[in-house]
């Protein structure tokens, strides 16, 4: 059964700062995985997927990588800004599980003016 | 604006009540879930539809039943609720539900209480 694990499950930091939350799961075999924004009381935005056979993916001040053997990935935020505060979800969905999403329990982030 | 549309944002209900949770996805999508986010734990899939046919349940107690009219509209009713099922029940669309390569797009969610 996959499991998927988010390290920190908080984070504060001051304005500007670079930082990296990370996420790990135990099942490589593994088709895509997404990075999520959560803001508080609110529905799920999409920030990032990467495909299994990709390394990384940018957006903006946002980059995610994935190493599919080692179970792990990792986003980066440049230039924080205290708009970023929300919680960050990680999810993967498997190779033979179709749509399915598991989803780790998320970082809470806050960054400080 | 995601494309996806909840109702009720906010809902309280006691345990005898009878509710209903209503979706509309307005992405032309094929595929439409439910899921369940509790505090403190990860999100859990409840239910799949895909052209109005559900393909998955995971063990979800029989006080919730889902509804899917049509692809575009998913509904949940709830009746003789617990307390433990107050949570945020979030609703998600994608084009297909048969592979991961589908990404999918979140409501706002409804925001459960259950005295």
């Amino acid at each position: 059964k996959q499991e998927v694990t988010q390290i920190p499950a908080a984070l504060s930091v001051p304005e500007g700062e670079n930082l990296v939350l990370n996420c790990s799961f135990t099942d490589s075999a593994i088709y895509n995985l997404q990075w999520f924004r959560q803001d508080p009381g609110k529905g799920l935005t999409s920030l990032l997927l990467i495909q299994s056979s990709q390394r990384e993916q940018t957006s903006g001040r946002l980059n995610a990588s994935l190493d599919k053997s080692s179970g792990r990935s990792t986003l980066y935020i440049a230039a924080s800004q205290p708009g970023d505060s929300a919680t960050y979800l990680c999810a993967v969905s498997g190779e033979t599980s179709g749509s399915r999403l598991t989803f780790g329990e998320g970082t809470q982030l806050t960054v400080n003016p | 604006e995601t494309g996806v549309t909840q109702t009720p944002r906010h809902l309280v209900m006691g345990m005898t009540n009878k509710k209903s949770l209503k979706c509309e996805q307005h992405l032309g999508h094929n595929a439409m879930y439910w899921y369940k986010q509790s505090a403190k734990k990860p999100l859990e899939l409840m239910f799949v539809y895909s052209l109005e046919e559900r393909v998955e349940n995971n063990s979800v107690p029989s006080r919730f039943s889902p509804e899917c009219p049509n692809s575009s509209h998913l509904f949940l009713h709830l009746h003789t609720l617990q307390p433990e099922d107050s949570a945020l029940y979030l609703c998600a669309s994608s084009l297909h539900h048969w592979t991961g390569s589908y990404e999918q797009y979140f409501g706002p969610g409804t925001r459960l209480t259950v005295t």
